[in-house]
């Protein structure tokens, strides 16, 4: 079955640390893969996507994410994080129209 | 461009009465639509997919007779829920996209049963 699978569910990290949340995928064939930023009570935020070509892919508000064919990864990092980064992130994949999102990990930053 | 909208963005409602939440394409004429369902603290789940003029396409375990989804035209698709009670309770995302791009998410819709 296609799935997504986000292994942090919670992360903490400093601010002005760095941070990379994982995100592993599982279909036939490579989908579409996205990240999205979601703040409590909002909808969601595109921070980046990734349909072919380079495999580092920038984003908005210094986001970056590479993928990984080897290791069916798409993992999200920024150098820097900020305080008003906290907040759940979804990694989701698309094939044919059949969206799946990861469970989220939800970032904590510490000041 | 290619922004959904939903209205309304938050409902209060009594159990046993009907809600219907509307989802529409701004800029562009969306061939297919997405409704998804999201509790406290949880992630996304796919309730619906429907294409104009179409039946949706109900997920396993979502009651299409309980969720009611028309697609009427290019741009606005609705989601009525029926006789709802607490449990139905959540947050409810539509999509919507053209073929062959990603799927553009609209801002949410509170649903708050009593």
């Amino acid at each position: 079955a296609q799935s997504v699978t986000q292994p942090d569910i919670h992360i903490t990290v400093s601010e002005g640390a760095s941070l990379e949340l994982r995100c592993n995928y599982s279909y036939g064939a490579t989908p579409y893969l996205f990240w999205y930023v979601q703040s409590p009570g909002q909808g969601l935020q595109l921070l980046l996507k990734y349909f072919s070509g380079d495999t580092l892919v920038q984003g908005i508000k210094g986001f970056e994410a590479e993928f990984k064919r080897s290791q069916s990864s798409f993992n999200l990092r920024k150098p820097s994080v900020h305080w008003s980064d906290a907040a759940e992130y979804f990694c989701a994949g698309d094939n044919n129209n059949d969206m799946r999102f990861g469970a989220g990990t939800r970032l904590t930053v510490k000041p | 461009g290619a922004v959904v909208s939903q209205h309304p963005s938050w409902v209060i409602c009594k159990s046993g009465t009907s809600v219907k939440i509307e989802c529409r394409s701004l800029d562009f004429q969306a061939t297919t639509m997405f409704w998804y369902r999201q509790f406290p603290k949880q992630s996304l789940m796919l309730m619906a997919t429907s294409n104009e003029g179409s039946k949706a396409t109900y997920e396993q375990g979502v009651e299409k007779d309980k969720f009611l989804i028309n697609h009427a035209s290019l741009t606005l698709s609705t989601l009525t829920v029926t006789s709802a009670h607490p449990e139905d309770s959540s947050f409810y995302i539509c999509s919507a996209r053209v073929a062959g791009s990603e799927q553009y998410f609209g801002p949410g819709t509170r649903l708050t049963v009593t």
